[in-house]
Parts: C-alpha cells; structure tokens; sequence
C-alpha cells in the first residue's frame, strides 16, 4: 500500500525567506507525485507533479519539487516566499500504471505554512 | 476556470435528514470522480471511486449505505448523506478525471462544508 508522510505539521517562515516543505512516500514501484495547496475553507490547487522525465520540477506560483528516488522524496521549495503563500499544503502519491487522470491518491497529512512578516 | 464544480458549498442540516452534494465536470467527461472527506485540519481520506454507470467502490470503513453515490452521467456524480448526525459535520471534497486525460492532473472541486445540528 501506498502511503505519504510530512514530518512538519506547522511551519513558520519570514516573508522573503526561502522554503522547504519536507515529502517522503512509500511505493513499491514508480509513483506519481503532486504537491496541492489549500486555502482554509477551499478545494486543492495542483501546483506541481511529477510522472517521469527532469525529477526537478517547476510549478506555479514559483514552487519548484525535486524527486530523489534513493530517499523517497519529493520535497516542495520556493525560492523567497510571500504573504499569500499562506496555507496548507499536501504532499500526494498516486499508483503508477493507472489510467493517469484518474488515480486514487494518497494524502500526506499536510504541512500548514505561516508567514510573518 | 473551475473544471469540476461542487455545490452546495455550505450546507447546515438537521440531525437525521438527508444531504446531496453535487460534483460536476464542467469542460470535460469524468469516467471517475472520487469522494474525500477531510476533518478540521487534517488531511485527506478517500471515501470511496465512482464511476460512471456502476456502483462505486468504497474504502473500508466506509458505510456505503450511509454515503450513497450515484454517477449517473459522465459529468455528474453525487453524495448523499443520509440520516445524517453531528459526527458527519466534515469538509467533503470531489475529484474527477477523464480517460484520454495524458498528463493532465485529477480535478478537485472547491469543496463542501456540512454542519449537521
């Protein structure tokens, strides 16, 4: 069975400060992995995935995530942060070989990002 | 623009009555669309895989006669609560995607918070 795990369930970070949101996946083959970002109250917003190919990806909004096959990670950077990245952010695997559009994904249980200014 | 569209977004409802979320597809054909179930701030947790035209599938522990899906056509799949009580006050979330998607991401819609009083 698949699973996510984000070791920082809060973090706090200065406005214009770099980020790193930490990622670590359990699969037993090649996974699909997504990072989503929630405001309070709303759905997800894809910000980046990755299937196979560069395992450093780009993403809106600045966001970039790199895959590291040897540790199981795929962990979600922004190079200087602002105000409006506020909010929780969920690291997902899906089963590769799926019909891709229609995986079932697996939810880490979220990092929330504060920012102080 | 939103691609999967959920309604009602808040929903309040008495202890014991019935509640149907809507999920639709708005530009595209959803063969599947998954139903999510979040808690106050906490992750994720898939509730069960609808897809159109069968029954859907449901993940352990989840009572299907409780949470009835129905994907009657390619761009709709509901949720009904039924008999509802305070402890099904949650954050439900859909998800769609399409066959012949390619890499296109799942589809999440905005969500919908049901208080039952």
């Amino acid at each position: 069975a698949q699973s996510v795990t984000q070791p920082d369930i809060h973090i706090t970070v200065s406005e214009g400060a770099s980020l790193e949101l930490r990622c670590n996946y359990s699969y037993g083959a090649t996974p699909y992995l997504f990072w989503y970002v929630q405001s309070p109250g709303q759905g997800l917003q894809l910000l980046l995935k990755y299937f196979s190919g560069d395992t450093l990806v780009q993403g809106i909004k600045g966001f970039e995530a790199e895959f590291k096959r040897s540790q199981s990670s795929f962990n979600l950077r922004k190079p200087s942060v602002h105000w409006s990245d506020a909010a929780e952010y969920f690291c997902a695997v899906g089963a590769y070989g799926s019909n891709f559009g229609n995986e079932k994904l697996t939810f880490g249980t979220g990092t929330r990002l504060t920012i102080i200014p | 623009g939103a691609v999967v569209s959920q309604h009602p977004s808040r929903v309040i409802c008495k202890s014991g009555t019935s509640v149907k979320i809507e999920c639709r597809s708005l530009d595209f054909q959803a063969t599947t669309m998954f139903w999510y179930r979040q808690f106050p701030k906490q992750s994720l947790m898939l509730m069960a895989t609808s897809n159109e035209g069968s029954k859907a599938t449901y993940e352990q522990g989840v009572e299907k006669d409780k949470f009835l899906i129905n994907h009657a056509s390619l761009t709709l799949s509901t949720l009904t609560v039924t008999s509802a009580h305070p402890e099904d006050s949650s954050f439900y979330i859909c998800s769609a995607g399409g066959q012949g998607e390619g890499n296109s991401p799942l589809h999440f819609g905005n969500g919908t918070r049901l208080t039952v009083t």
